[in-house]
């Protein structure tokens, strides 16, 4: 069965310091991966996403992740965390089984990080 | 463009009652989602439409619930016969598509939800 796993509950990070965020998926066929963030009371606002191609990936707000088809990964990363990156952050992949390739999603990291 | 716009932002009802949630998209998208989020939980896919037409909806969670996009633009999903069970936000999403696209690798532009609550 398709599925993504995000192992870690929370993610506590001290301002300052790099953070990672860590994702697996199962899929079968090409993966498709996206990382979308949800502020309270707000929509989930993507960040960036794999297709194809060089495996670093960038995007929103100085993240960056990293695709790892050995492993199976897509994990999140940020050289310098910020107060302000503190929210919920959701992996997705594409769903290869469905029609148009919904969203499968994890069920979400919250990050918080420290001044 | 606000982005997408979704009504009402909260609902309480009794369980048995009918609900009515509506969705706006973006409105140069063609491709609108419905997804459920449960607390603690990732967002749930539920059905979509290309324009007017429903291509999935053997994900609706059971037949007390359906969606429509009559014109193409706006978007409603009903819920009859609530039941505590339902309770959790209803998330809308858009996004554009054109023939040639890879399929799934546009990217949901996600409204704030309707949060949904039985008694």
């Amino acid at each position: 069965a398709q599925s993504v796993a995000q192992p870690e509950d929370q993610v506590n990070v001290a301002e300052g310091n790099p953070l990672t965020v860590k994702c697996t998926y199962s899929v079968s066929g090409n993966p498709y991966l996206f990382w979308y963030v949800q502020y309270p009371n707000r929509g989930l606002q993507f960040l960036l996403k794999y297709i194809t191609g060089d495996n670093l990936v960038k995007g929103s707000y100085g993240f960056e992740a990293e695709f790892n088809k050995s492993q199976t990964s897509f994990h999140l990363k940020k050289p310098s965390a910020l107060v302000s990156d503190s929210a919920l952050y959701f992996c997705a992949v594409r769903d290869t089984e469905g029609s148009q390739g919904n969203l499968i999603f994890g069920k979400g990291t919250k990050l918080s990080v420290k001044p | 463009d606000t982005g997408v716009s979704q009504n009402p932002r909260h609902k309480i009802t009794k369980r048995g009652q009918n609900v009515t949630f509506r969705c706006d998209p973006i409105s140069e998208h063609n491709r609108l989602y419905w997804y459920r989020q449960t607390l603690g939980q990732g967002p749930e896919f539920l059905t979509y439409f290309q324009n007017e037409a429903q291509l999935e909806k053997s994900r609706l969670l059971s037949d007390r619930f359906s969606a429509e996009r009559p014109k193409g633009s706006f978007s409603t999903l009903e819920i009859q016969r609530t039941e505590q069970g339902d309770s959790a936000m209803y998330l809308c999403a858009s996004s554009s598509g054109r023939a040639g696209d890879l399929a799934g690798a546009n990217v949901l532009t996600f409204g704030a939800g309707s949060r949904l609550t039985v008694l």
